[in-house]
């Protein structure tokens, strides 16, 4: 069975303040780790794709990376903008037949100005 | 703005009845995903359609169905709700292929269900 552990479950940051929440999972042959970003009542929104140990990617003041066990979504210098809950899902390998994403329980990012 | 639409935003009725949930992918993609989405449980994978046809399902109870039609909107039907299937209720969608970026799945605002 899939799983996906976050932590930690909430981070409070003062504006400015480079921090990290980490994913940690277990799959069967990943085929991609998702990470989405998710405003109080709204829907999930989509931030990164990594399909392979090693990979990164960036977008403005986060910055994502991928090892065999877990992934990191590093935030530099964040702003009050950047309050939200991050998701963390997987989705299996092709062999497994199974399509469905697994989500981790998220974690719940305050930035104080 | 993902592009994926859902309706209504908001549902509140009592327990015993039936609602729908309707949800319009984004254009171009053929896949619908359904997630239940409640404070104890976080995201729950339901059911996916790929072009009109079930592909996968999740956790989804015998009460809930849901279709594809071929215009590809999507309906999840929920029947003799019960208090606990107050939630909130993603649909995504997604290109529906293996390869690359095409597997993301870009999510609806949702609707969220109130029984009372």
């Amino acid at each position: 069975e899939d799983q996906v552990t976050q932590s930690p479950e909430a981070l409070r940051l003062q504006e400015g303040e480079s921090s990290s929440l980490n994913c940690s999972y277990t799959v069967s042959g990943l085929r991609g780790l998702f990470w989405y970003r998710q405003d109080p009542g709204k829907g999930p929104e989509f931030l990164f794709t990594l399909y392979s140990a090693g990979e990164e990617k960036e977008k403005e003041r986060l910055k994502a990376t991928l090892t065999k066990k877990e992934s990191f979504l590093h935030i530099t210098a964040p702003k009050p903008e950047d309050s939200a809950t991050y998701l963390c899902a997987v989705r299996p390998g092709p062999d497994t037949g199974r399509r469905a994403l697994t989500f981790g329980s998220g974690t719940r990012l305050q930035v104080q100005p | 703005d993902s592009g994926v639409t859902q309706t209504p935003k908001h549902l509140i009725t009592a327990t015993g009845q039936r609602v729908t949930l309707r949800c319009s992918p984004r254009s171009g993609d053929l896949s619908v995903y359904w997630y239940q989405q409640s404070l104890d449980q976080g995201l729950q994978f339901l059911i996916q359609y790929y072009n009109g046809e079930e592909r996968a399902k999740g956790n989804i109870l015998e009460r809930f169905s849901a279709q594809q039609f071929p215009d590809l909107h999507s309906e999840l039907n929920l029947s003799s709700l019960e208090l606990g299937d107050s939630a909130l209720y993603f649909c995504a969608s997604s290109v529906g292929r293996l390869a690359g970026e095409e597997d993301t799945q870009y999510f609806g605002p949702g609707t969220r269900l109130t029984v009372l």
